[in-house]
């Protein structure tokens, strides 16, 4: 149980294109769901907490206007990297959390490899 | 704002060798504390999961321990292998946030 799917898995485009990443839970419902970067060699660092039906809470130092997150349902939070340029390449990894339970694990998608030409 | 160190960042080790990885975090007031693996290019690989209640757990030959009153984790690999090479991320919570990750040990076990 506890399966969080993320699409696509990896993804080129061209500087300026904008990309939207999916992340669903598929066994439970998840309130909370969370979105990492990681660049080459370093760890996962928050980017935003996104709670079911209300305003995502970016972490300091993150565009919240380059980075939309979307989350309209209790099993779909989305990332939309919005005019993405080379800076914007990295490994983004998704993460939900389940209903009602703040102290449960949290669940991670496998990740999406965004490179940005 | 917590914080979570990972000491050493690299580790290579023969087949065979018994290691221990650290971690400290610096709001002792956690919920959870877990370990993962990450092999290069990949996503994450849930280990072990410790709640704050709890001292230490068990998976095959990994014990993670967890002493919240010194912000201390360690997770120890019993008998190595080649297989064990990846990079371990430990990570903690607070009360309903977000994990927090550090940025990793990299082991390396050669046959």
């Amino acid at each position: 149980g506890a399966v969080v799917s993320q699409h696509p898995s990896w993804v080129i485009c061209k500087s300026g294109t904008s990309v939207k990443i999916e992340c669903r839970s598929l066994d439970f419902q998840a309130t909370t769901m969370f979105w990492y970067r990681q660049f080459p060699k370093q760890s996962l660092m928050l980017m935003a907490t996104s709670n079911e039906g209300s305003k995502a809470t970016y972490e300091q130092g993150v565009e919240k206007d380059k980075f939309l997150i979307n989350h309209a349902s209790l099993t779909l939070s989305t990332l939309t990297v919005t005019s993405a340029h080379p800076e914007d390449s990295s490994f983004y990894i998704c993460s939900a959390r389940a209903f009602r339970e703040p102290n449960q694990p949290q669940h991670f998608g496998d990740g999406t490899r965004l490179s940005i030409l | 704002k917590q914080e979570v160190t990972q000491i050493p960042a690299a580790l290579s080790v023969p087949e065979g060798e018994n290691l221990v990885l650290n971690c400290s975090f610096t709001d002792s007031a956690i919920y959870n504390l877990q370990w993962f693996r990450q092999d290069p290019g990949k996503g994450l690989t849930s280990l072990l999961l410790i709640q704050s209640s709890q001292r230490e757990q068990t998976s095959g030959r990994l014990n993670a321990s967890l002493d919240k009153s010194s912000g201390r984790s360690t997770l120890y690999i019993a008998a190595s292998q080649p297989g064990d090479s990846a990079t371990y991320l430990c990570a903690s919570n607070l009360q309903g946030t977000a994990l927090i990750f550090g940025k990793g040990t990299t082991l390396s076990v050669s046959s």
